[in-house]
């Protein structure tokens, strides 16, 4: 079985640009969850996406934003970018939108803006 | 104060030593999560508890409800378990969001 799947693994942008991150997750799996992971703030909560509704979503300006297709895969996407946007994104799937489930992970997708 | 405490931040230990990581929270949760992060930035899912404990191998995970702690320990560890350790934790009533500890680096050597 595949896992989760992120692409692209590295990406360069500069300021202003916009950029857009996609997740296929585990054939099945239809929740899909975005991290960001930063030296200075750790692994925070972006979003959480579930049948194609998201159903959280955490302390993010507006720039950044998410859908989900009817297949579960993901997209995210980020606008305006900032030098603060550099990070490493994770993705993660599981089953259903529970508390009590495993996630699992992608190798994330690492943004760098110049 | 954060939600989700770890510690330590840093451990060394030489081959064949037995750790502790610890981790201890402030909120109801539905479930603890142990996870490992190698430098290429992969996360890969350890455990997730509700109650008790579990075991994998040389990795047990044991979690204590009442005192909203739980610790992961590594018997006869090996270099390859060199990484980072994360706790994290799903609150009740959010769903599948994870709250993360701030990791413990772990060093092995031979």
């Amino acid at each position: 079985k595949a896992g989760v799947t992120q692409t692209p693994r590295y990406l360069i942008k500069t300021r202003g640009q916009q950029v857009t991150l996609s997740c296929s997750p585990i054939s099945g799996h239809r929740s899909v969850s975005w991290y960001q992971q930063t030296p200075g703030q750790g692994l925070q909560f972006l979003f959480e996406y579930f049948s194609e509704t998201q159903r959280n979503k955490g302390n993010f300006p507006g720039r950044f934003s998410g859908r989900q297709f009817s297949n579960s895969r993901s997209e995210m996407n980020v606008s305006t970018l900032e030098l603060g946007d550099s990070a490493l994104y994770l993705c993660a799937s599981s089953f259903g939108p529970y508390s009590n489930q495993p996630q699992h992970f992608g190798d994330g997708t690492r943004l760098s803006i110049l | 104060k954060n939600e989700v405490e770890q510690s330590p931040q840093n451990l060394t230990a030489q081959e064949g030593e037995f750790i502790t990581i610890n981790c201890s929270y402030s909120v109801g949760i539905s479930a603890l999560h142990w996870l490992q992060q190698h430098p290429g930035g992969g996360i890969v899912s350890l455990f997730m508890l509700s109650s008790g404990k579990k075991k994998h191998g040389r990795l047990i995970a044991t979690i204590n409800i009442q005192e909203k702690h739980s610790s992961l320990h590594i018997t006869a560890s090996h270099p390859r378990d060199s990484a980072v350790y994360i706790c994290a934790v799903t609150d009740t009533g959010t769903a599948s969001k994870l709250t993360f500890g701030t990791g413990t680096r772990l060093q092995v050597t031979l």
